[in-house]
C-alpha cells in the first residue's frame, strides 16, 4: 500500500514542550507533505519536501525526510495551545499522478 | 496563495435526494482536482482524480455512477452525490493542483448529512 503511517495516533504534551510525528510509507515517492486539519475544516498545506532533500524548515516547524528508511518526520517546537489539530503526511508519487494520506497525528496542547 | 472555494460548507439533504457540491480554484487554473471523504477522526480517502475535460478516475470500490464528477472547466469541479443515503453522511473535501505545481490546495470542506 502507498498510503503512509503515521505514529503516534496521539499525541498529548504541555505548551512549550516539542511535539515530533513521524510517517512511514511503503513506496517511491516524488515528495512529502504535511498536512494539518482543525477539527470539521479543511487542510492546511504546512511544507513539502522532495525526494532529494533531507530536511527542511518553516518558522517552528522541522521536517526530516529519509527515503532509505521511507520515513518522514514533523518537529513542532515550542508548542502553543494554538497547534491542537490533526496532522497528516501526505506522499505523492508523481507517476501516479495523486497524493496518498497517512492516518494523522491528533496533536494536543495543554495550555 | 492559491485558494480554493468550496461550497456548501454544510448540507443537510433527505435520503433520496441528490447534493452536488463545487470546488473552484479562485486564482490558478486546476488541470486537476481530486476529490475526498473523511469520516470522523480518520484519514482522507481518495474517491476520484478529475482532470479538465475528460472522465474522472474513481478509486477501487467508489460508484462512480453514485458519486459523480465534473470538471467542465479548469477552475470547477463538481461532486454530486445521487440518491442520497444516511450512510453517504460524511465530510467531502476537494483539493486542486495547478499545472506544473507540486503542492495541493485544500478546499475547506462539506460536511453532508443525509437524515
Amino acid at each position: 500500500s502507498q498510503q503512509g503511517e503515521e505514529d503516534p495516533q496521539a499525541l498529548s504534551i504541555q505548551e512549550g514542550e516539542n511535539a515530533t510525528m513521524n510517517c512511514s510509507y511503503k513506496t517511491s515517492i516524488n515528495n512529502l507533505q504535511w498536512y494539518r486539519q482543525n477539527s470539521g475544516r479543511g487542510l492546511v498545506h504546512l511544507i513539502l519536501i522532495r525526494s532529494n532533500e533531507r530536511e527542511k524548515h518553516s518558522g517552528r516547524l522541522r521536517v526530516t525526510l529519509d527515503t532509505s528508511k521511507k520515513s518522514s518526520s514533523l518537529l513542532i517546537t515550542a508548542s502553543r495551545a494554538a497547534d491542537t489539530a490533526s496532522y497528516f503526511c501526505a506522499i505523492h508519487n508523481t507517476n501516479a499522478g495523486k497524493s496518498t494520506f497517512g492516518d494523522g497525528t491528533t496533536l494536543t496542547v495543554k495550555p | 496563495g492559491a485558494v480554493v472555494s468550496q461550497h456548501p460548507s454544510r448540507v443537510i439533504c433527505k435520503s433520496g435526494t441528490s447534493v452536488k457540491i463545487e470546488c473552484r480554484s479562485l486564482d490558478f487554473q486546476a488541470t486537476t482536482m481530486f476529490w475526498y471523504r473523511q469520516f470522523p477522526k480518520q484519514s482522507l480517502m481518495l474517491m476520484a482524480t478529475s482532470n479538465e475535460g475528460s472522465k474522472a478516475t474513481y478509486e477501487q470500490g467508489v460508484e462512480k455512477d453514485k458519486f459523480l464528477i465534473n470538471h467542465a472547466s479548469l477552475t470547477l469541479s463538481t461532486l454530486t452525490v445521487t440518491s442520497a443515503h444516511p450512510e453517504d453522511s460524511s465530510f467531502y473535501i476537494c483539493s486542486a493542483k495547478g499545472q506544473g505545481e507540486e503542492g495541493y490546495t485544500f478546499g475547506s470542506g462539506t460536511r453532508l448529512t443525509v437524515v
